[in-house]
C-alpha cells in the first residue's frame, strides 16, 4: 500500500564503489524526482522526470544518473562514490508537469560512505 | 529561484502549548507545502496550501499569497508533535524548494 516506495532504505558501501537506489509510486503520477538531503537536514531537488523525460537537472556531478524506464519508475545510480556523498535521498512523486502538483515523498535511502 | 526562509529556527514547548511557525518566500508561487518530518526521518505531507486557510485537527496552516508569507499553526501539542517542520515552495519550471525548518521538541 506504500504510495512512494525506496528501495534499500540503508546502504553502507566503500569509496570508489557503484551504487543503485529504486524508487516505485502507485499513484498514478506522471512526475518523479530525486531529493538529497545532507547532514544539516537541507533539502535539495537533484533531478526531475516526466512520463520518462528529464525536465529538471540541477548541478549535480556526472557521477549521478538518473533512469526511468517508466513513468511509476525512477532509479539514481551513482558511480565512483565519494565521502560527500553520504546523505538521505528522497524520491518523491507528483501529477502533472505543470507546478501546481502535490508532491509525495518515499521514505528515504541513507547512503553511508566509508 | 525563489527563496524560502523558516522562522523560528528552533522551537522548545511544554506538552499543551500552542505554536506558530512562519515561512516566507521571495516570490509567488503555484505551490506551498508544509512537511512534517518525524524522528525517524519520514516526510509527511501536513498541508498543501498555495493560498487561503486549511485546518486538520489540531493544526491548520495559512498563506498569504500576496505577502509571500505562510503560517502553521499547532495547537495543544503533543510529544509525537516534535521533529522538523519544513515548508516548500514551488514557481514557474522549478522543483519545489525547502527551507531550512524549524526544529520543534515538545516536552512531556
Amino acid at each position: 500500500d506504500t504510495a512512494v516506495s525506496q528501495t534499500p532504505k540503508y546502504l553502507v558501501t566503500q569509496m570508489g564503489n557503484d551504487k543503485s537506489i529504486k524508487c516505485e509510486q502507485n499513484l498514478g503520477h506522471d512526475t518523479m524526482y530525486w531529493y538529497k538531503q545532507d547532514s544539516k537536514k537541507f533539502l535539495k531537488i537533484m533531478f526531475s522526470y516526466n512520463n520518462k523525460e528529464l525536465i529538471i537537472n540541477e548541478t549535480v556531478p556526472n557521477r549521478f544518473s538518473p533512469k526511468s524506464p517508466d513513468k511509476a519508475h525512477l532509479n539514481l545510480h551513482i558511480n565512483s562514490l565519494e565521502l560527500g556523498d553520504s546523505a538521505v535521498y528522497f524520491c518523491a512523486s507528483s501529477q502533472g508537469r505543470g507546478n501546481t502538483g502535490e508532491l509525495f515523498f518515499g521514505e528515504g535511502s541513507r547512503l553511508t560512505v566509508l | 529561484g525563489i527563496q524560502v526562509e523558516q522562522s523560528p529556527p528552533d522551537l522548545i514547548l511544554q506538552e499543551g502549548a500552542n505554536s506558530t511557525l512562519r515561512c516566507n518566500f521571495s516570490d509567488s508561487v503555484n505551490n506551498l507545502q508544509w512537511f512534517h518530518q518525524n524522528p525517524w526521518g519520514q516526510l509527511i505531507n501536513l498541508f498543501y496550501i498555495p493560498s487561503g486557510t486549511k485546518q486538520n485537527g489540531r493544526l491548520s496552516a495559512t498563506t498569504v499569497a500576496t505577502e509571500r508569507y505562510s503560517l502553521l499553526y499547532i495547537s495543544s501539542s503533543q510529544t509525537t508533535d516534535s521533529g522538523v517542520y519544513f515548508c516548500a515552495a514551488r514557481r514557474g519550471a522549478d522543483g519545489l524548494t525547502f527551507g531550512k525548518g524549524t526544529h520543534l521538541i515538545i516536552q512531556p
